[in-house]
C-alpha cells in the first residue's frame, strides 16, 4: 500500500466520451503530480499542484484535459471528448518537499 | 528542456549475474537523481536517490548507483541479481528538490532462474 490511491483502476470508454480520474494523495503531502505512461515509455509529466494551486502544465495537456485540486487534498483529472490516442496509464504521485515521489497504482484508460 | 536517456530497452540475464543499467541526462545544472522500479503489476517504487554528498548511493534490495557529474551519468548496479529483480527500471532527474521528475524510457530487465 503506497498511500496514494487512484480510482478507477481501469476505464474503458468509447471515443468522444468524457472520463474523470480521481487521486487521493498521502494525507500530509502538499504536492500532487499527474503523469501519463504509454506502453514501452517512461512516465511523462502532465501537471502538478502545490496545495490547491496548479503550478505547471505540460504541453501534453491539451484543452481537452483539465485537472483540479479544489481543497488541496484529492485531485481529479478529466478528459473530454476522448480520442484513441488518450489510451494510457494515468499516474498520480505526491510528496512533501523531499524530492521523492510516491506513486499510486495508476488508472488505465482504454478508448475504443 | 532536460532529457533522460536509458541506453538499454531490454536486458536478459541469468540469476547471480551482475547488472548495470545506464542513465544519462542532459541538464547541466544541479540535479537530483532517482532510480525507480516497477515490478510486474505493481506501482512505481523508489530504489534509490541522490541529492548531494557521496556520489555512490546505496538503495534497497542491494542496488547502488554512481553519480558521475562529468559524464552526466547515474548508472544503476547490482552485483548479483535474483529472479525477483525482474522488473522495469526507470531513471529520473529533477532540477531541484521538489520539482517535477523527468523520466527515461525505462529498461525492462528479465532475470532467468
Amino acid at each position: 500500500d503506497t498511500g496514494v490511491s487512484q480510482d478507477p483502476r481501469h476505464k474503458i470508454t468509447k471515443r468522444g466520451q468524457n472520463v474523470t480520474f480521481r487521486c487521493d494523495p498521502i494525507s500530509e503531502h502538499n504536492r500532487l503530480y499527474w503523469y501519463r505512461q504509454t506502453l514501452g515509455q517512461g512516465p511523462e509529466f502532465l501537471t502538478y499542484f502545490q496545495n490547491e494551486a496548479q503550478l505547471e502544465k505540460s504541453r501534453l495537456l491539451s484543452d481537452r484535459f483539465s485537472a483540479e485540486r479544489p481543497k488541496g487534498s484529492f485531485s481529479t483529472l478529466e478528459i473530454q471528448r476522448t480520442e484513441q490516442g488518450d489510451s494510457a496509464m494515468y499516474l498520480c504521485a505526491s510528496h512533501l518537499n523531499t524530492g521523492e515521489l510516491f506513486f499510486g497504482e495508476g488508472s488505465r484508460l482504454t478508448v475504443l | 528542456a532536460q532529457s533522460v536517456s536509458q541506453h538499454n530497452h531490454h536486458v536478459i540475464l541469468s540469476e547471480a549475474a551482475s547488472l548495470e543499467l545506464g542513465c544519462n541526462y542532459s541538464y547541466g545544472g544541479t540535479v537530483n537523481l532517482f532510480w525507480y522500479v516497477q515490478y510486474p503489476g505493481q506501482h512505481l517504487q523508489l530504489l534509490l536517490k541522490y541529492f548531494s554528498g557521496d556520489p555512490l548511493v546505496k538503495g534497497i534490495k542491494g542496488f547502488e548507483a554512481e553519480f558521475i557529474k562529468s559524464k552526466f551519468s547515474f548508472n544503476l548496479r547490482k552485483p548479483s541479481v535474483q529472479w525477483s529483480d525482474t522488473a522495469e527500471y526507470f531513471c529520473a532527474v529533477a532540477k531541484a528538490a521538489g520539482n517535477k521528475l523527468t523520466f527515461g524510457g525505462g529498461t525492462r530487465v528479465l532475470v532467468k532462474p
